[in-house]
């Protein structure tokens, strides 16, 4: 069975700082991949990124970064100079598979609750 | 906007009604997913279609059904419904033909259901 757990319930920050958001994950296949979803207060879930089990390399896009590694099976996403509009419940997921169970089902956190103060 | 079009947006019933939610997919994907948001369940996976097929099953309960029709479209049916159903109700769709495979799931707006 797969696990993501995400450890910080709230954060609160204020504008421009920098914040990470923790995601810890448990699975036994050695295919999967990792996403990260936000949901602002409008209620949609956006995707921000997928990250594929074989690809390590960390990236940043803008104010986004995002640290994979394995070796802790943590998956830790970090908004640098946050703005008022980073404000929302961002999710961690997974999903497993290859092949025929490619295009199986996510398996979410509980969610992390960022608010960032003017 | 991601392309995943759920109908209705907000839909208030009774205790013990049915109600069938809609999606219609991005364009070309093939898979279609149903996940339930609850504030104490979380984001929990429903059931899975692929071009009309039931692929895999969450925790969906035996009065709610779920089916993929020929456009691909797919229709979410919840009946004798309770309190506890009352949630935000979410389509996702991925796997568009001749694309990458392993795609993420795009999700639709949601449809939040107020049982009373």
């Amino acid at each position: 069975a797969q696990k993501v757990t995400q450890a910080q319930t709230e954060i609160s920050v204020v504008e421009k700082e920098d914040v990470t958001l923790d995601c810890v994950y448990e699975t036994r296949d050695t295919t999967y991949y990792l996403f990260w979803y936000k949901q602002p207060p409008s209620g949609e879930l956006v995707f921000l990124i997928r990250r594929n089990s074989f690809d390590e390399q960390n990236e940043i896009s803008g104010r986004y970064s995002w640290n994979f590694q394995k070796s802790t099976s943590s998956f830790n996403f970090t908004i640098t100079a946050s703005q008022v509009v980073d404000s929302a419940v961002y999710f961690c997921a997974l999903k497993v598979g290859t092949g025929g169970t490619s295009y199986g089902k996510l398996t979410f956190g509980q969610g992390t609750i960022l608010t960032v103060h003017p | 906007d991601s392309g995943v079009t759920q109908t209705p947006k907000h839909l208030i019933t009774a205790t013990g009604q049915r109600v069938t939610l809609r999606c219609s997919p991005r364009s070309g994907d093939l898979s279609v997913y149903w996940y339930q948001q609850s504030l104490d369940q979380g984001l929990q996976f429903l059931i899975q279609y692929y071009n009309g097929e039931e692929r895999a099953k969450g925790n969906i309960l035996e009065r709610f059904s779920a089916q993929q029709f020929p456009d691909l479209h797919s229709e979410l049916n919840l009946s004798s419904l309770e309190l506890g159903d009352s949630a935000l109700y979410f389509c996702a769709s991925s796997g568009r033909t001749g694309g990458n495979r392993n795609t993420e799931a795009f999700f639709g707006q949601g449809t939040r259901l107020t049982v009373v």
